[in-house]
């Protein structure tokens, strides 16, 4: 059964300081990885999709790195800013969509 | 471009009574369509999917269930609610690279 944690489960940094949020699962057979973002009682909005054979993905100031042998992925957000305060969930495909907790970003302005 | 609508937003049910909640997809053919629900303090737990119109696989055995009349038609349905069937019920679809994309979610409260 795949199981994925996400480290820490909150993080509070102050406005411009870089974010790094990591992921990691127990099943290293998977089609891709998700990262998501979630603001409170809102769905989830998608960020980044790595699929198993890429390393990283970037879009603006996100980053994610994939390392699928070791079952680790990093999301990292460049000069964040007030508005990035929300929860971030990663997720692995592989027969099926298996979400971590979430890491909670509060970013003070 | 694809949009997902759910409703309601929010509904507030008692105990024993019966739910349905809708999903649709626009913009996109023969989608993947998906049911998770949020409980609190908790991660996204999957409940159902749907390849196709009529075809529907359950991931966890409870007293929901879900219905795909049309193919781009999600229905989440209980004919009693519980108390632990309180939560955000999430509808996705996804595509063939097994990307998904979420809609804005239902709060359920069973009083």
């Amino acid at each position: 059964k795949q199981e994925v944690t996400q480290i820490p489960a909150a993080l509070s940094v102050p406005e411009g300081e870089n974010l790094v949020l990591n992921c990691s699962f127990t099943d290293s057979a998977i089609y891709n990885l998700q990262w998501f973002r979630q603001d409170p009682g809102k769905g989830l909005t998608s960020l980044l999709l790595i699929q198993s054979s890429q390393r990283e993905q970037t879009s603006g100031r996100l980053n994610a790195s994939l390392d699928k042998s070791s079952g680790r992925s990093t999301l990292y957000i460049a000069a964040s800013q007030p508005g990035d305060s929300a929860t971030y969930l990663c997720a692995v495909y592989d027969y099926k969509l298996s979400f971590g907790a979430g890491t909670t970003v509060t970013v003070r302005a | 471009s694809q949009t997902i609508h759910q409703w309601p937003a929010t509904l507030v049910q008692p105990v024993g009574s019966p739910l349905s909640l809708e999903c649709t997809v626009e913009g996109t053919s023969n989608p993947n369509l998906y049911w998770y629900r949020q409980a609190a303090g908790r991660g996204l737990q999957l409940l159902f999917y749907s390849v196709g119109i009529g075809q529907i696989s359950s991931e966890v055995p409870q007293n929901l269930s879900a219905s795909r009349p049309q193919d781009r038609q999600f229905i989440l349905s209980s004919k009693k609610l519980l108390l632990s069937d309180s939560g955000f019920y999430l509808c996705a679809w996804g595509t063939g690279s097994y990307e998904q994309y979420f809609g804005p979610g239902t709060r359920l409260t069973v009083t």
